[in-house]
């Protein structure tokens, strides 16, 4: 089954409405890691967020290891926060690999 | 800042045909990675390496093979390229436990 859920797969927002992506994952990890894809392809790094909460900007990332989760949320959204967010689990006990979640579609409209 | 960049950025191919993606890193990573990004299925790992000289199997392997010369470069090798791999594939490399830097991707349209 798949290992990494993220919710919602899609989300529409008006621009300085805040959002909470989510990522919940059914096997151990060694690690958590967030992305942006822009429309077109490229993915940039947000986070690598083992445990604990991470900020940067207007951007937190929080990993609950016990509880199997991550979150990322985006305060004060932008439109040019539109794209796609993507979760990433490095597995345990399976060397330096990522399973990505299928990712949140994000639009901002202004 | 990380580079990694891959060639070609876009191609074209034949059913049967072969393929070879490149990429290059320049940030003196050991690890290096490629996957494929399909509509709903986020990305997969296909092959990935920690040394030259040596790859590994990732997820989905199959019709795929990988060779790392040196620690630089990795190439994805489509022997018989089929319309199933059509794709947007994507290069990555990473310092062993740590974040990965992805490469802008390669369009790969079968016919």
């Amino acid at each position: 089954g798949q290992q990494v859920q993220q919710s919602p797969a899609s989300l529409v927002l008006q621009e300085g409405e805040n959002a909470e992506l989510q990522c919940n994952f059914s096997t151990s990890l060694n690690s958590m890691q967030w992305f942006y894809q822009r429309p077109g392809g490229s993915l940039v790094s947000l986070f690598y967020n083992p445990s604990g909460t991470k900020h940067s900007g207007r951007l937190t990332s929080t990993t609950v290891i016990k509880e199997r989760r991550s979150s990322l949320h985006i305060s004060s959204s932008q439109t040019t926060d539109s794209g796609t967010y993507l979760c990433a689990l490095e597995r345990g006990n399976m060397g330096y690999k990522l399973t990505f979640g299928t990712g949140t579609s994000l639009l901002v409209d202004p | 800042e990380a580079a990694v960049t891959q060639s070609p950025r876009s191609k074209v191919a034949v059913t049967g045909g072969k393929v070879t993606l490149s990429c290059h890193q320049t940030n003196n990573h050991d690890y290096m990675y490629w996957y494929r990004q399909d509509t709903g299925h986020g990305l997969r790992l296909i092959h990935y390496s920690y040394v030259a000289d040596s790859t590994e199997k990732g997820d989905i392997p199959d019709g795929y093979k990988a060779s790392r010369p040196s620690q630089e470069n990795f190439s994805l090798i489509l022997e018989l390229a089929s319309l199933s791999q059509t794709a947007v594939y994507f290069c990555a490399s990473s310092p062993q436990t740590y974040e990965q830097y992805f490469g802008p991707g390669t369009r790969l349209t079968v016919l």
